[in-house]
C-alpha cells in the first residue's frame, strides 16, 4: 500500500490564486520530495525538503515539513494556467527508494 | 526527460503473451527504477537497481523480471501477461552521489487484453 496520502485528491481554481496540496506519510522519513505529472506523460521533479528542514522556497513553491505529524505540503503561489497537473508527493525511507502518494488533480482554470 | 527514453511508448498485447519494456539513459546514473501506475493512483516499485550486477524487488515484482544489460540500460519483462498488468510504466534513474532526485522517462501504456 502506498505509504503517503495527499489532500485533496482534486483541486480547482481560478488563475493567480493560490494552491496548498497535503500530504501525509507513515514512517520516519529521510526526505520528502514533490513531483509533477501533466497527464499522461512522466514525472518532474519540483522540490525536495529534507527531514531536517522545516520550509523550503523555490520560485512560487513553498514546501512545509512537520515530522511530528508526518504531513507535508506544498503551495504554489500566483497560480497560472500551465500550472494544471498532478502533483505527487514521494517519501525518501531509506537508500534511493521513492514511496509515492496517490496525488492532487490540480486544474486551473483561466 | 529525453535523456531517459522508453521503449515501445505504447504496446498492446494478449493474454499470456511475453513482452519486453526497455529503458535507456544518456545521464550516467548508476542507479535505475522501474514504475507502474495506475488509473487515479501513484507510482508503485516494481524493481530498483543500483548497479549492473545488482538487482533488487520492490513492493510489486510479481509477475515481473528485470535485467540490467548495462549501466545505461534496464528492461522490464512481463513473463505471462495479464489484463490486470495493463497500466503506464515507468523507468526512472538517479545518481548515486546525489540520489535523493530521480528522472523520469515519458512511460509506456500497456494494455493487456
Amino acid at each position: 500500500s502506498q505509504q503517503g496520502e495527499e489532500d485533496p485528491q482534486a483541486l480547482s481554481i481560478q488563475e493567480g490564486e493560490n494552491a496548498t496540496m497535503n500530504c501525509s506519510y507513515k514512517t520516519s522519513i529521510n526526505n520528502l520530495q514533490w513531483y509533477r505529472q501533466n497527464s499522461g506523460r512522466g514525472l518532474v521533479h519540483l522540490i525536495l525538503i529534507r527531514s531536517n528542514e522545516r520550509e523550503k522556497h523555490s520560485g512560487r513553491l513553498r514546501v512545509t515539513l512537520d515530522t511530528s505529524k508526518k504531513s507535508s505540503s506544498l503551495l504554489i503561489t500566483a497560480s497560472r494556467a500551465a500550472d494544471t497537473a498532478s502533483y505527487f508527493c514521494a517519501s525518501e525511507t531509506s537508500g534511493s527508494r521513492l514511496t509515492f502518494g496517490e496525488g492532487t488533480q490540480l486544474t486551473v482554470n483561466p | 526527460d529525453a535523456d531517459v527514453t522508453q521503449t515501445p511508448r505504447n504496446r498492446i498485447t494478449k493474454t499470456g503473451k511475453r513482452i519486453m519494456l526497455e529503458c535507456s539513459q544518456t545521464k550516467g546514473h548508476d542507479r535505475m527504477y522501474w514504475y507502474r501506475q495506475d488509473p487515479g493512483l501513484g507510482l508503485r516499485l516494481i524493481y530498483y537497481s543500483f548497479d549492473v550486477k545488482d538487482i533488487n524487488k520492490g513492493e510489486i515484482s510479481d509477475g515481473y523480471s528485470v535485467s540490467r544489460q548495462a549501466q545505461a540500460k534496464f528492461s522490464l519483462s512481463l513473463e505471462s501477461a495479464i489484463p490486470n498488468q495493463t497500466a503506464l510504466y515507468f523507468c526512472a534513474t538517479s545518481d548515486a552521489l546525489t540520489s535523493d532526485t530521480q528522472y523520469f522517462g515519458p512511460g509506456t501504456r500497456l494494455t493487456v487484453l
